[in-house]
């Protein structure tokens, strides 16, 4: 079966400090990857989409970045976090079954920035 | 483009009363539609899916049908408990430039109270 990891599950960091945080899927291959950003509160919003290793899509321009090196691995960064950054990242896999594009998200990552 | 409407929370129950939460959508082409749930804390789970008109998803008593006519996928379930208490999402995917694009309600917070 599938599974997704990310970590770490909470991050406190400085304004201004850097920012790696790390997905992975296991048990399937070549899966579409996504990074969605939670406010407190709030819905989602699709910050990065990816289908293949080296491709990635943003829906929405800011001080992040993603990056996939692997087929099942998929990296949110930043060289300097602001404040309006906290909130809780998740990332998911996509495989399309039957007629449908089924997403599946990780447990999240909780980042707070001070 | 595409968007999901879903009915302002938070939505107050009591213990075994009925449960509806609206979500509407506009989409091009023919979508797929998805209620997640969220658990404090927690990454989204997919409750239930539907993948052509007429269609009933179903899963822990909740179901939703896809209604193409009046653009629609109400979730439902008869008779809610205290653990149903949490945001739920509903979605659609539709293929969009050759990917499929995951489109997100703002989500609906539902409590039950014992």
């Amino acid at each position: 079966s599938q599974t997704i990891h990310q970590w770490p599950a909470t991050l406190v960091q400085p304004v201004g400090s850097p920012l790696s945080l790390e997905c992975t899927v296991e048990g399937t291959s070549n899966p579409n990857l996504y990074w969605y950003r939670q406010a407190a509160g709030r819905g989602l919003q699709l910050l990065f989409y990816s289908v293949g290793i080296g491709q990635i899509s943003s829906e929405v321009p800011q001080n992040l970045s993603a990056s996939r090196p692997q087929d099942r691995q998929f990296i949110l960064s930043s060289k300097k976090l602001l404040l309006s950054d906290s909130g809780f990242y998740l990332c998911a896999w996509s495989v399309l079954q039957g007629a449908a594009e089924t997403q599946y998200f990780g447990p999240g990552t909780r980042l707070l920035v001070l | 483009g595409n968007s999901v409407t879903q009915m302002e929370g938070p939505v107050t129950l009591s213990e075994e009363a009925f449960l509806t939460i609206n979500c509407t959508y506009t989409a091009t082409g023919y979508p797929s539609l998805f209620w997640y749930v969220q658990y404090p804390g927690e990454g989204l789970q997919l409750l239930l899916k539907a993948t052509k008109a007429d269609d009933k998803g179903s899963n822990k008593g909740f179901e939703a049908t896809y209604r193409k006519e009046t653009t629609s996928f109400h979730l439902e379930k008869g008779s809610v408990q205290v653990s149903d208490s949490a945001v739920y999402f509903c979605a659609l995917t539709a293929i969009s430039g050759g990917s499929y694009i995951p489109t997100f309600g703002r989500g609906t917070s539902l409590i039950v109270h014992p």
